[in-house]
């Protein structure tokens, strides 16, 4: 089984729908990440959570909204989607243990979103 | 990651190396690392390196550091068609407790048979 896992997997929507990513891992990881990523541009971060209680936006974060539920899920929010939001949406976890050292994030398979 | 930059695009020949290379910003940044996404899945570490090293050999995989100029390179000695993929690089910035990872713009590597 996937140790993190999104939902949906594929999402086509129109614009100034509201969207909701969803994220979930058993890795027992306090730390969870949304990134996006566009051809060319690399994987851009969008949210960061270190735990429960602490949300942070990361560089790109307008637009967007995130819920941490519980230390599991983190949801991804696009509260009125627009098409320069087209992209591959990609969610992933580290553990606060190997903060500052290996720091290895892992990562969801993946949502791929089309706005209309 | 407008603060780390990668060439877009690799082919090379089966069999023979490959480099790809990776130029980073920070200076402080303790740990640089390398990330693979094969199609239709999400990115995986690859390989890593800490800062007070110069290069780190892992099987195929050979990293070099340059901290002087800040770049980072990446070899696959004997590429196979199974390494076509997009390379990441990325660099490690906040430090300590509050560390983040910023990624390059990843590189595709296309392996022709």
């Amino acid at each position: 089984d996937a140790d993190v896992t999104q939902t949906p997997r594929n999402r086509i929507t129109k614009t100034g729908k509201r969207i909701m990513l969803e994220c979930s891992q058993t890795k027992g990881h306090d730390r969870m990440y949304w990134y996006r990523q566009d051809p060319g541009l690399g994987l851009r971060l969008i949210y960061y959570s270190f735990d429960v209680k602490d949300i942070n936006k990361g560089e790109i974060s307008d637009g967007y909204s995130v819920s941490r539920q519980a230390q599991a899920k983190f949801s991804l929010s696009l509260e009125s989607a627009i098409p320069n939001q087209t992209a591959l949406y990609f969610c992933a976890t580290s553990d606060t243990r190997f903060a500052g050292r290996t720091d290895e994030q892992f990562f969801g398979p993946g949502t791929r979103l089309t706005v209309l | 990651g407008e603060d780390v930059e990668q060439s877009l695009f690799l082919s090379v020949r089966e069999g023979d190396s490959s480099v790809i290379n990776c130029t980073y910003t920070d200076s402080s940044s303790t740990y640089l690392y390398w990330y693979k996404q094969e199609p239709g899945a999400g990115l995986q570490l690859l390989t890593y390196i800490f800062s007070n090293m110069d290069m780190k050999q892992d099987q195929r995989l050979t990293v070099l550091l340059n901290k002087k100029d800040k770049h980072l390179s990446l070899r696959i000695a004997d590429t196979q068609t199974g390494d076509s993929a997009i390379y990441f690089c990325a660099e490690s910035k906040g430090g300590g407790a509050t560390n983040k990872l910023i990624f390059g713009t990843g590189t595709l590597l296309a392996v022709q048979p």
